[in-house]
């Protein structure tokens, strides 16, 4: 399994509330995703990054924000949750030569109530 | 606006039986082609990819995929399913000269003993 971790794995939290979610890779991958997956919607892309401090939006950027100060490190901000922003997170990463395909990390489950 | 369609949301097949997933996408040429497997509380998992060369491809757990061109679709198959195999299956593209992916909303797949 490619080496990506998100934290936390599980959060409530309250609206209005900011909440930081981190995705942490050890295989020096040069993109990093964002995804959000819902029932009906698939996964959808929130933002990605092409390189330290590079990120662009994706399809449901609203509302969200991200920074990659370290290539191994991507966080995701939820500024002031939502209940629309319950989900699950994704984080992914593709090397960005070779195969092309993304690895998934494990997801977080976001709860805002 | 390129997408991928997944037609089917839920398919129930028996064990034994044979398998295929539809998946169509929209895109002027064609794209790197992908199929992920979520099983529930996971990650997705890289079943299959397509970039070039032969357009049916060999994959994990017995599953191949065939990319027809003319039909712009990229269908998944499996001879004999196994009760293992429920979960659910996405398919995604990266179009040429992008590195976002774009993913189908995927069809949850039943196995009956």
């Amino acid at each position: 399994d490619a080496g990506i971790t998100q934290s936390p794995r599980h959060k409530v939290t309250e609206t209005g509330t900011p909440v930081t979610l981190r995705c942490h890779q050890t295989e020096n991958h040069r993109y990093m995703y964002w995804y959000r997956q819902d029932p009906g919607h698939g996964l959808r892309l929130i933002h990605y990054s092409y390189g330290v401090k590079d990120t662009d939006k994706g399809e449901v950027s609203d509302g969200y924000s991200v920074s990659r100060s370290k290539t191994e490190d991507f966080l995701l901000t939820l500024e002031s949750a939502t209940s629309s922003q319950t989900s699950v997170y994704f984080c992914a990463i593709n090397s960005g030569t070779g195969g092309f395909e993304a690895f998934f990390g494990q997801g977080t489950r976001l709860t805002v109530v | 606006a390129q997408s991928v369609t997944q037609p089917d949301i839920h398919i129930t097949v028996s064990e034994g039986a044979s398998l295929e997933l539809r998946c169509n996408y929209s895109y002027g040429a064609t794209p790197y082609l992908f199929w992920y497997v979520q099983s529930p509380g996971q990650g997705l998992q890289l079943l299959l990819k397509y970039f070039s060369g032969d357009t049916l491809v060999q994959g994990i757990k017995g599953f191949e995929a065939e990319f027809k061109r003319s039909q712009s679709s990229f269908n998944l198959r499996k001879p004999s399913v196994h009760w293992s195999d429920a979960a659910e299956y996405f398919c995604a593209v990266l179009p040429s000269g992008t590195y976002k992916y774009i993913f189908g909303t995927g069809t949850r797949l039943k196995v009956l003993a």
